[in-house]
């Protein structure tokens, strides 16, 4: 059974400050996606991640994948308070098995 | 370009009711996929359709239903609503995935109370 954990479930940090995000992976996957979302809002796709090694940026943020660890990061650069959001790590199986972590809710300080 | 539809935005629906809600894809997306986000249980997978197909769904019982229609909309149904069905329930499209196609677009949702 494919599980997914990330680490830490609350981040409170302060603006301007660095951190990274974790995720872990329990079984062999095709894709790992990152997904930002707002208080009582949707969704929003921030990266899909296809291969060992791949890396992506998009502003602040930074995903990364290392298959043969099975973890992904999101790493954040001198977070502004903008970026106060929960965010959600998901590993897909070629659509066979699409499993979300439990999401990390983030607090940017002033 | 217009971004993935659903509707209803709200849905208020009586146990033991049944619910249908609605998804547009963006034009020229193939699948679609259903996830539910019900408080205390996170977000979970349900359904996935491609080319009209259903494709897998997750652990959920056969009173989630649905279906994807040739241009590609589709429906998810809830038979015999229970309270715990209340939930925001989340649409997203993609293009093939078998072709490379894999970022997912998500919808507002749907937030369904069963009362």
């Amino acid at each position: 059974e494919l599980k997914v954990e990330q680490n830490p479930l609350f981040l409170s940090m302060q603006e301007g400050k660095n951190y990274t995000i974790y995720c872990n992976y329990s079984t062999t996957s095709d894709r790992l996606y990152w997904y930002r979302q707002d208080p009582g809002k949707s969704l929003e796709s921030l990266f899909v991640l296809l291969s060992n090694g791949a890396v992506k940026q998009e502003g602040r943020l930074m995903a990364s994948l290392d298959t043969k660890a099975r973890l992904s990061t999101l790493h954040i650069t001198a977070a502004v308070h903008d970026l106060s959001a929960t965010y959600f790590c998901a590993v897909d199986m070629n659509g066979q098995n699409f499993v979300f972590g439990p999401g990390t809710r983030l607090s940017v300080l002033p | 370009e217009a971004g993935v539809t659903q509707s209803p935005t709200h849905l208020i629906k009586t146990r033991g009711q049944q619910a249908t809600l609605r998804c547009s894809p963006i034009s020229g997306h193939t699948s679609v996929y259903w996830y539910q986000q019900a408080l205390g249980l996170g977000l979970q997978f349900l359904l996935w359709y491609d080319e009209g197909e259903e494709r897998n769904r997750g652990n959920f019982p056969p009173r989630f239903s649905g279906r994807q229609f040739p241009n590609y909309s589709s429906e998810l149904n809830v038979n015999a609503l229970e309270l715990e069905d209340s939930a925001l329930y989340l649409c997203a499209s993609s293009l093939d995935p078998w072709g490379g196609g894999y970022e997912q677009y998500v919808g507002p949702g749907t937030r369904l109370t069963v009362t």
